[in-house]
């Protein structure tokens, strides 16, 4: 299996703009998981979905942010308008409940995103 | 006060010696208690699991758990220079309760 992918790596852009990031869980995994990593305030959760549907998104700052997960192997997160506050980085992860289930979760990659 | 606590160093050793990192939380309904690793300019990954208090060993590795004192530790023994990286504490309630609470991580470098 891959693991988890997000997409872009590397995001620069201008405060102001829309930023989108992507994400495609392990298959078969029916949880998914976005994050905020930051040196001051380490790795938070913004939003978590079981199968598609949105569970807790309490952790989400603002309005500015909306995640969505339309199918099994698909979520974005998305920043409209961006601020340089925002500028982190932003970690997909996924998981699989089951009776042996250890709260693994699978990280992606993450998408470093610096908002000018 | 955040819910979990972690000194976020950075935490230098030679190598070859012995490595104690720290979390301390708040809540008492934490069971569940996990060390994750995550090397520079990756994603975290799931180094010990641990139910409750008490000790659990995987080769180098050892992690304690004291909810009485609300305090879990993780033990490198032999460090490597592979073993640099950062150290995220995480805990949950509930088993298969997916939302976890992560401590800020302590970031671990061995020197050879």
């Amino acid at each position: 299996d891959a693991g988890v992918i997000q997409s872009p790596r590397h995001e620069v852009t201008e405060m102001g703009q829309e930023v989108t990031l992507r994400c495609k869980p392990i298959s078969g995994h029916d949880y998914l998981f976005w994050y905020r990593q930051t040196m001051m305030r380490g790795l938070e959760l913004l939003i978590y979905f079981n199968n598609n549907v949105p569970i807790d998104d309490s952790g989400m700052p603002e309005d500015r942010f909306s995640a969505k997960m339309p199918n099994a192997s698909f979520s974005t997160l998305k920043i409209q308008p961006s601020e340089p506050r925002d500028s982190a980085v932003y970690f997909c992860a996924s998981s699989l409940i089951g009776v042996h289930s250890t709260d693994t979760q699978y990280f992606g990659p993450g998408t470093r995103l610096t908002v000018l | 006060q955040k819910e979990v606590e972690q000194d976020p160093g950075p935490l230098s050793v030679p190598e070859g010696a012995i490595v104690s990192l720290n979390c301390t939380y708040s809540n008492s309904a934490f069971q569940y208690f996990m060390w994750y690793r995550q090397y520079s300019r990756k994603g975290p990954e799931l180094l010990m699991y641990t139910y409750s208090s008490g000790n659990k060993e995987d080769g180098r590795f050892t992690a304690q758990v004291d909810k009485s004192s609300k305090y879990i530790s993780l033990f490198i023994r032999d460090s490597q220079p592979s073993d640099s990286a950062t150290y995220l504490c995480a805990m949950s309630i509930i088993q298969g309760a997916q939302k976890l609470v992560f401590g800020q991580g302590t970031r671990l470098t061995i020197n050879p």
